[in-house]
């Protein structure tokens, strides 16, 4: 059975940097055509990709993103951490993390998703 | 960016067929992916690779994906199947991935 779970910091400052820990069960993220990836929500808005990486330390990023996050692993504790610097107000959302499903495009969708953590920018 | 379009609102009643579209340029080469959120609720996949089913998911989903548009369409739709839906599917370099906009599905 696979498990996601967010966790990080509830409030932010507007400028501080934002560092958030997926850990997961059920799987290793060492095993071929596996992915993390992370995904937000601001406050009644859609759903918006932030970043992936994949079993062999593959990373991709949103391009609105790329200049303020990074994506990283540690396969001996089953984590992916995401990390964001200057964040402002709109950063505000529920953060997700998400492994990627199976089948034939498996690497390219999300199947098994946290609870979300919700972040708040503010002073 | 790449980006994939859907219309804001569809409402139905009990019963009725609710067909939920998404546009985007590059449909024609990737599969379209459909996800169902309920209010406070991480969102669940409900069909992928254009028109599969993940086990569990009711049979009166369904999806297609022809040209630069894919549907999502629930046939004989059930209050309890109110929500949000968003499409998703990755640009032409499969670097990016990418939602739309989100449709809030109505069924009163």
């Amino acid at each position: 059975q696979v498990t996601m779970r967010e966790s990080g910091p509830a409030l932010v400052k507007p400028t501080q940097s934002l560092s958030l820990t997926c850990t997961f069960s059920g799987f290793s993220l060492t095993a071929r055509g596996t992915c993390v990836g992370w995904i937000r929500q601001s406050p009644g808005k859609a759903l918006e990709w932030i970043a992936v990486i994949d079993w062999e330390d593959g990373k991709y990023y949103n391009p609105s993103l790329k200049t303020r996050v990074t994506i990283a692993k540690d396969t001996s504790k089953n984590q992916v951490v995401l990390k964001m610097t200057n964040v402002d107000p709109v950063d505000t959302a529920t953060y997700y993390c998400a492994r990627n499903g199976e089948g034939i495009s498996g690497y390219f969708y999300f199947d098994d998703w946290g609870q979300g953590t919700l972040v708040t920018v503010s002073s | 960016s790449y980006e994939l379009t859907q219309p804001p609102s569809v409402s139905v009643s009990p019963g009725q067929t609710a067909r939920i579209t998404c546009s985007g340029d590059v449909l024609p080469k990737k599969y379209a992916y459909w996800y169902q959120q309920k209010s406070g609720q991480a969102p669940v996949l409900v069909i992928y690779e254009d028109n599969k089913r993940p086990s569990g998911i009711p049979e009166r989903f369904s999806g297609s994906n022809s040209g630069t548009m894919a549907t999502l369409t629930v046939k004989g739709a059930q209050v309890e199947d109110e929500g949000d839906y968003y499409c998703y599917s990755t640009d032409s370099s499969d670097k990016q991935r990418v939602f739309g906009g989100g449709t809030k599905l109505t069924v009163l």
